[in-house]
């Protein structure tokens, strides 16, 4: 069974004070990681798609990588604007009907 | 413009009622789907559908059935509603398999 956890659940930083989420899987042959950010009251927006070890995707003040194990979301210097709930997702190769399997999310939490 | 919409947005209903949530995409996709986001966030899927292949997650229980009546429309409907059904169901599409899922802003099914 395909299974994503997220670290930390939530996250609390100051306008400017870089970090990074991570999102750790299991899965039987990865076809694709995404990732995505889900404001309160909406539905997740997409970001990125990783499909193999040592590929990275930036995009803004973000910037995702990937290994055999995990994933890394980066923040360089956030803003509050950034503050959301970041959703990874994995896709498996043997997937049938193209279903992902999400993480918990992580709540990030930027103060001016 | 908007790319995936749900109707309603709320739905408050008593136990043992049938309802139905509408979705629908003006993004020419062939695949949608439907996920259930519990109120620990996570966000789970449903069903997956793609030109008249129904793809069903094994623990969804058969009170819910989607209906497609065209490639754009994806409904969902459910029987004999419990308390555990209460919920925000997000309907989603991608162009493609194993492409970015486009998500509507979910609609908040509460069960009194």
């Amino acid at each position: 069974e395909d299974q994503v956890t997220q670290s930390p659940e939530a996250l609390r930083l100051q306008e400017g004070e870089s970090s990074s989420l991570n999102c750790s899987y299991t899965v039987s042959g990865l076809r694709g990681l995404f990732w995505y950010r889900q404001d309160p009251g909406k539905g997740p927006e997409f970001l990125f798609t990783l499909y193999s070890a040592g590929e990275e995707k930036e995009k803004e003040r973000l910037k995702a990588t990937l290994t055999k194990k995990e994933s890394f979301l980066h923040i360089t210097a956030p803003k509050p604007e950034d503050s959301a709930t970041y959703l990874c997702a994995v896709q498996a190769q043997d997937n049938a009907g193209n279903m992902l399997t999400f993480g918990g999310g992580t709540r990030l939490m930027v103060k001016p | 413009d908007t790319a995936v919409s749900q109707t309603p947005k709320y739905l408050v209903t008593q136990m043992g009622n049938d309802k139905s949530i509408k979705c629908e995409q003006n993004l020419g996709h062939d695949t949608m789907y439907w996920y259930k986001q519990d109120s620990k966030k996570f966000l789970k899927i449903m069903f997956s559908y793609n030109n008249k292949e129904l793809i069903i997650n094994e623990t969804v229980p058969n009170r819910f059935s989607p209906k497609s009546p065209d490639k754009a429309h994806l409904n969902l409907h459910i029987n004999s509603l419990e308390l555990g059904d209460s919920a925000v169901y997000f309907c989603a599409s991608s162009p493609l398999p194993y492409t970015p899922q486009h998500f509507g802003d979910g609609t908040r099914l509460s069960i009194l």
